[in-house]
């Protein structure tokens, strides 16, 4: 049981280019998320799903786009690269009910932008 | 929008010493739950909270939700080295359509001196 993947798990990026970061969670999760990690600042939500075909902002937003291709699938787009997207990419997906709420993180992509 | 503060942001202790963190949020949470980072690694989920003044043990950590339902503390008793990482609290939140995301306090980095 992988439950959640996340590529690639480095990345350099030069100011300008774009990349995509791609997620998939093999636990028939409805919600899945995108979150950066910053130094000082925790884990700060960028986009997030609550279901297949549906997608809602998050608290940063901005310089980002995503697509919830599937259940299974929740990718991340840097349209424009600029050097304060440098940061540490977590996706997770999870239950999130109001009975019973845990999320599961992949093991995060670490971007630099030069 | 929904704030989850946690302080301290940084604690040194020596090996045996107890810690706590400490997380306050802005509105009423329909539960909390603790996760732990550890230094490279990615966030791992701990323990939920969802009642009124629950408190919940695991082995030398406690986990407290506040009767209010709008703060939560994380203790650890007779710290280890292996305890070292970033406690992270986290507050689900409930968007006018209904879709939950899950909003993340900025951490407590423990450091564990041997």
């Amino acid at each position: 049981n992988a439950g959640v993947t996340q590529t690639p798990k480095f990345q350099v990026l030069k100011t300008g280019q774009s990349m995509t970061l791609q997620c998939a969670q093999d636990m028939n999760h409805n919600s899945m998320y995108w979150y950066r990690q910053d130094p000082g600042m925790g884990l700060r939500l960028i986009y997030y799903s609550a279901s297949e075909g549906t997608t809602d902002k998050g608290e940063v937003p901005n310089g980002y786009n995503v697509s919830r291709l599937n259940k299974r699938e929740f990718s991340l787009r840097l349209e424009s690269a600029a050097p304060s997207q440098t940061s540490v990419y977590f996706c997770a997906s999870g239950v999130l009910g109001p009975s019973r709420t845990e999320a599961f993180f992949g093991q995060g992509t670490r971007l630099t932008v030069v | 929008g929904q704030q989850v503060m946690q302080i301290p942001q940084y604690q040194h202790v020596q090996e045996g010493e107890d810690f706590t963190t400490y997380c306050n949020s802005s509105t009423t949470l329909s539960n909390i739950q603790w996760y732990k980072q550890r230094p490279g690694g990615h966030p791992v989920f701990l323990i939920q909270l969802v009642k009124s003044g629950e408190v919940k043990k695991q082995k030398r950590l406690t986990f407290q939700f506040g009767e209010a339902k709008k703060n939560s503390s994380l203790h650890i008793t007779a710290t280890q080295t292996t305890d070292v990482g970033t406690y992270f609290c986290a507050g689900t939140l409930i968007s006018s359509g209904s879709a939950r995301q899950l909003t993340f306090g900025s951490g407590t980095q423990l450091t564990v001196l041997p």
